[in-house]
């Protein structure tokens, strides 16, 4: 089945502790994408990727950092330096056209964080 | 400042039903619409994107409208089943259509009650 995954479901952080959390795609999208939600909050961009070795920062990246090593997959470390951290991560992906910015996003299932 | 509101904040109806949500923005220059349907505890699902040409488009029992003049989109359910049950995302694009210049809205919560 084509599609983007999300793991864990659920993660538990220690104060102190750096965290990350796992984006793949099976979909051969170009670009991907991390974005937090927070209840009663729309969804806040933290970084993207619309290409392998590169990436930018979103609106909230301060106390986040991503890689983007394959195509494929476009990890989250959450460190310490986040001081909120809790909240519902979710990535997507989608395709990059040249002239069309029009493309869907496809999100995955997302993952909890919360702090201990 | 680049904002797109939603309304109502939660709305309960009965399966059967029809209802509509509201979504008005204030987003300069414009370059398309969205609206996701995200079930608790899962991600967002694309229902419709519109282009600024765009009035009407459909998906199913989903039909969205949008009035670029206005700045105003509204996505109509008809015949509501108990799977509509869950918070629906209005999404504007704006300067330059870029996917990392979406701008979310809060989202409506639909209820759909037996």
């Amino acid at each position: 089945d084509g599609g983007i995954t999300q793991s864990p479901k659920y993660l538990f952080r220690k104060e102190g502790q750096n965290v990350t959390l796992s984006c793949e795609q099976n979909l051969n999208h170009d670009a991907m994408y991390w974005y937090r939600q927070d209840p009663g909050q729309g969804l806040r961009l933290i970084y993207y990727s619309q290409i392998v070795n590169d990436f930018q920062k979103g609106d909230i990246a301060e106390g986040y950092s991503v890689s983007r090593e394959k195509k494929e997959s476009f990890p989250l470390t959450v460190t310490s330096a986040q001081k909120n951290p809790t909240a519902f991560y979710l990535c997507a992906s989608s395709i990059l056209r040249a002239g069309t910015p029009n493309e869907k996003l496809f999100f995955g299932s997302g993952t909890q964080l919360s702090v201990l | 400042k680049n904002q797109v509101e939603q309304s109502p904040q939660s709305l309960i109806i009965l399966e059967g039903k029809n209802c509509t949500l509201q979504c008005n923005y204030t987003v300069s220059p414009f370059s398309n619409l969205r609206w996701y349907k995200q079930d608790t505890g899962r991600g967002p699902v694309s229902l419709t994107i519109m282009t600024f040409s765009e009035n009407t488009k459909s998906n199913g029992r989903y039909t969205a409208t949008l009035d670029a003049d206005t700045k105003q989109s509204s996505l109509h359910i008809t015949a509501s089943q108990l799977s509509d049950s869950a918070s629906y995302i209005c999404v504007v694009s704006g300067r330059g259509g870029s996917q990392g210049n979406l701008i979310f809205g809060k989202g409506t919560k639909l209820s759909v009650k037996p």
